[in-house]
């Protein structure tokens, strides 16, 4: 499969900071999918982005797909410690769902 | 949603020995479930895509004779680490596509090999 990149690697924020992470491919993604793992939980999803340039929203996080299909990102705005774990995109290969992870972002927020 | 269910949720074996791990879809069928292995603060790596009827699909650098699958029916996958080995203690995740491309993750199963 691609090789889906993530940045950063880990984040501390203080409690109300925004907090965006971003995934990166050399490639054209086929769909992006989002999921938060909580620590010691497993991966549960959040959101799918299909077109390019997409933008979609779920209360305080928002998801954009990049005009290329190369690039993703997540931004939470005023975080609280409810939105502690980790962040993965992967890129899903449609025949047989194949998901491909990024390595995802730990974010740590201080209350 | 839909729900998968991974038992056992942790488990604790010597050194040697083999350990089955379960994943069941519960209210949908399931004909390709995926097994992946994190280690800690690392991401998910897929170790095998689980068929229904037929030989599983190995990623490479994965053991085939060390972790075995079996898809039994449309709603059970099984994973077995053979003659597990300290370097085997992993957090071991199965997931199942359902209602298009969207997974669903079983619980998960920490495996410490002592």
């Amino acid at each position: 499969g691609q090789q889906v990149m993530q940045i950063p690697q880990y984040q501390h924020v203080q409690e109300g900071e925004d907090f965006t992470t971003y995934c990166n491919s050399s490639t054209t993604l086929s769909n992006i999918q989002w999921y938060k793992q909580r620590p010691g939980g497993h991966p549960v999803f959040l959101i799918q982005l299909v077109k390019s340039g997409e933008v979609k929203k779920q209360k305080r996080l928002t998801f954009q797909f990049g005009e290329a299909k190369k690039n993703s990102s997540l931004h939470i705005t005023a975080t609280q410690t409810t939105d502690v774990g980790t962040y993965f995109c992967d890129d899903v290969e449609n025949a047989g769902n194949m998901l491909t992870f990024g390595g995802g972002t730990r974010l740590m927020v201080k209350p | 949603g839909a729900v998968v269910s991974q038992h056992p949720s942790w488990v604790i074996c010597k050194s040697g020995t083999s350990v089955k791990i379960e994943c069941r879809s519960l209210d949908f069928q399931a004909t390709t479930m995926f097994w992946y292995r994190q280690f800690p603060k690392q991401s998910l790596m897929l170790m095998a895509t689980s068929n229904e009827g037929s030989k599983a699909t190995y990623e490479q650098g994965v053991e085939k004779d060390k972790f075995l699958i079996n898809h039994a029916s449309l709603t059970l996958s099984t994973l077995t680490v053979t003659s597990a080995h300290p370097e085997d203690s992993s957090f071991y995740i199965c997931s199942a596509p359902s209602r298009g491309t969207e997974a669903f993750f079983g619980q998960g199963t920490r495996l410490t090999v002592v």
